[in-house]
Formats: C-alpha cells, structure tokens, sequence
C-alpha cells in the first residue's frame, strides 16, 4: 500500500508570504496527525484529526496556522503569515485506530522542511 | 506538560559493540513507542510496548518497558552499521492518541 505522502518535500519562504503544506494519509485512516519539529527540540504535536472533524488542536502555536481536512481525505496545513521561528520539519502521520493496543502506532510521512527566511 | 528525557543524545561506536538507549519521564504512558529515522525520512514505528515489565525483541534489538511505565530503554546487542540512525521513544498520553516525543538518540556505528 501507498505510505503518507507529504509535499512539498522543501519549501523555503520569506517572511510573512504564506505556505500551504499538504498531506495524503494512507488510504482507509480515518486518523491523521500533524507534528513539527523545530531545530533542537523535539517533535511536537500539533494537530488531529478524526476524517474531516479537529479532535485535537491543543498543540497548534496560534492562529496563524489553518488545518483543513476535505472530506476526510488529504489534510492541508497552512502558515499565514510566516515567521522566522516557523521553520522546522511539519511531518504529517495516519494511523487506522486511536486504540492504545500493541500494534498502535502511526506511519508517517518523509516531512516537510520548512525554512521561513 | 509531560516530558520525556532521552539519553545519551549521540552515541558513536564500533561495529560488533553493544549499547543501551535509555529514555525516561516522571509521567505514566499508556504505551510507550520506538521509532528510527534515517535523514530526509520520517520516523518509522519498531516497536510498541503497553504492559509494565514488558520486554520485547526485535532480532539484535531489546525494548524494555518499565514496571510503572514511565521509563523505557532500548538494548542493541552487536551493533552493525546498518542500525545507524536516530532512535526516537515516543509516550501515548494517557486518555489521547498524541505522543510525546523524546529529543532523539543520534547512533553512528562504524565498520
């Protein structure tokens, strides 16, 4: 099966234009998830959604990044304006259940280096 | 905010070597995740563990699980070089689906 494809793959903006990062889960995930991480730190969630419905936003910055999912296929997430500390690597993750059984776990996708000059 | 501390943060050896990855918190995980990263990739999954005490085996790999599942470590026994990469341990919060991440092992192992 096709894996979580993400692009662009690189994408580097000046400040203040706008980005739109886009994301296809894995065919049949109703989960997807979108994380970042920024040079030194460690990944952070960011996002999730359950098909089309936010389940979770608690870990986007403000409100400067927008999360659509259209009809709970491929998600986009976009950073408008863009600011110099939104440079990182967004990766982007499905998985078939939210169950915290033994084959839990997300795939992801290769990410997306952003870098916000 | 729940934290996971991983340790050492780089670790270089030689090929046949053994090493020990350890990541630990002050937070209880429903389950507890490895993954490995190669450059220009994303994370993918190596193991999941969920019971306390567990101990899972992976060919040459060891995850262990610890009893009040809040600690977890990683084990390699004759290190090749393909196992190169950098190892992340990711917590399941309690009650959600989102992982907290570690910062990364950074392993090189040479021929």
């Amino acid at each position: 099966e096709a894996g979580v494809t993400q692009f662009p793959s690189h994408s580097v903006i000046e400040k203040g234009q706008t980005v739109t990062l886009r994301c296809d889960p894995i065919s049949g995930h109703d989960n997807l998830y979108w994380y970042r991480r920024v040079m030194g730190k460690e990944i952070k969630f960011l996002l999730h959604f359950v098909k089309e419905s936010k389940q979770d936003e608690s870990g986007m910055p403000n409100n400067r990044f927008l999360a659509e999912r259209t009809g709970g296929t491929y998600s986009t997430l976009k950073v408008q304006p863009a600011e110099l500390e939104d440079s990182g690597v967004y990766f982007c993750a499905s998985s078939q259940d939210t169950l915290m059984g033994q084959g839990f776990g997300y795939t992801f996708g290769s990410g997306t280096r952003l870098t916000v000059v | 905010t729940q934290l996971l501390e991983q340790s050492p943060q780089f670790l270089s050896i030689q090929e046949g070597e053994n090493l020990t990855v350890y990541c630990n918190s002050s937070s209880v995980f429903s389950s507890l995740q490895w993954y490995r990263q190669e450059p220009g990739e994303g994370p993918v999954l190596l193991v999941t563990v969920v019971t306390g005490g567990e101990v899972k085996k992976l060919k040459r790999l060891t995850f262990q699980f610890g009893d009040a599942r809040k600690d977890s470590s990683l084990h390699i026994t004759a290190a090749q070089p393909g196992d190169t990469g950098l190892y992340l341990c990711a917590g399941a919060n309690p009650g959600y689906s989102t992982l907290t991440f570690g910062k990364g092992t950074m392993l090189l192992v040479s021929p």
